[in-house]
């Protein structure tokens, strides 16, 4: 597609359920990214991807949280036993590294998470 | 670690006012700088970007200069618009190829 797309646009679970978010990046682009953005902490990084692999995972607040990406396109992001806390909006963004690293990044529309 | 700074909001202004939203950066290296909107009800968008010092970077009438010296990168407008009401993030990154967001700036425009 012509941007980022994510899915659901919204979701709503009881706490200790396990929820998986979607990112499908812009075709071609090789990096895909995963922030959050709360009330209390702005927008912060999570984890990166490069193809397949995630050299850097540092972002990822507990072990509760996982990703993946698989194809070298969409990623998922799998919260396991929700907490509270976990409420935010889940944001993805890709990136073309073809022309040399720091390239802009291009973000979706969001998931919005809400733990009951 | 890396860092951004930024004025905090609301700045509220009337439409044609000249807007300036401060931003000044720490960083290891030779970081890209941003500024990110998101308007009400939808994502970040990118605005505008400068990748080495000196650079000013531009989009719909908004510029921002990178300036190294002063690790600095002021958002200016010469006229808002109501249209232009939204959040600003500056933002950069460096070598580890992940943003770092300042907390965001709220512009309210009145007609």
């Amino acid at each position: 597609g012509a941007g980022v797309s994510q899915s659901p646009s919204n979701k709503v679970t009881e706490k200790g359920k396990d929820v998986e978010l979607r990112c499908d990046p812009i075709s071609g682009h090789t990096a895909l990214y995963w922030y959050r953005q709360s009330l209390g902490q702005g927008l912060e990084f999570l984890i990166y991807f490069q193809g397949n692999s995630a050299p850097d995972k540092s972002g990822l607040p507990s072990d509760r949280f996982s990703a993946e990406r698989t194809g070298g396109s969409v990623s998922t992001l799998t919260i396991q036993r929700t907490q509270q806390e976990d409420s935010a909006v889940y944001l993805c963004a890709s990136s073309s590294n073809r022309q040399g690293l720091n390239q802009p990044q291009h973000f979706g529309d969001g998931t919005r998470l809400s733990i009951l | 670690g890396d860092s951004v700074t930024q004025m905090e909001g609301p700045v509220t202004l009337s439409e044609e006012a000249f807007l300036t939203i401060n931003c000044t950066y720490t960083a290891t290296g030779y970081p890209s700088l941003f500024w990110y909107v998101q308007y009400p009800g939808e994502g970040l968008q990118l605005l505008l970007k400068a990748t080495k010092a000196d650079d000013k970077g531009s989009n719909k009438g908004f510029e921002a200069t990178y300036r190294k010296e002063t690790t600095s990168f002021h958002l200016e407008k010469g006229s808002v618009q109501v249209s232009d009401s939204a959040v600003y993030f500056c933002a950069l990154i460096s070598g580890f190829q992940k943003l770092v967001f300042g907390t965001g700036t709220r512009l309210l425009v009145s007609p």
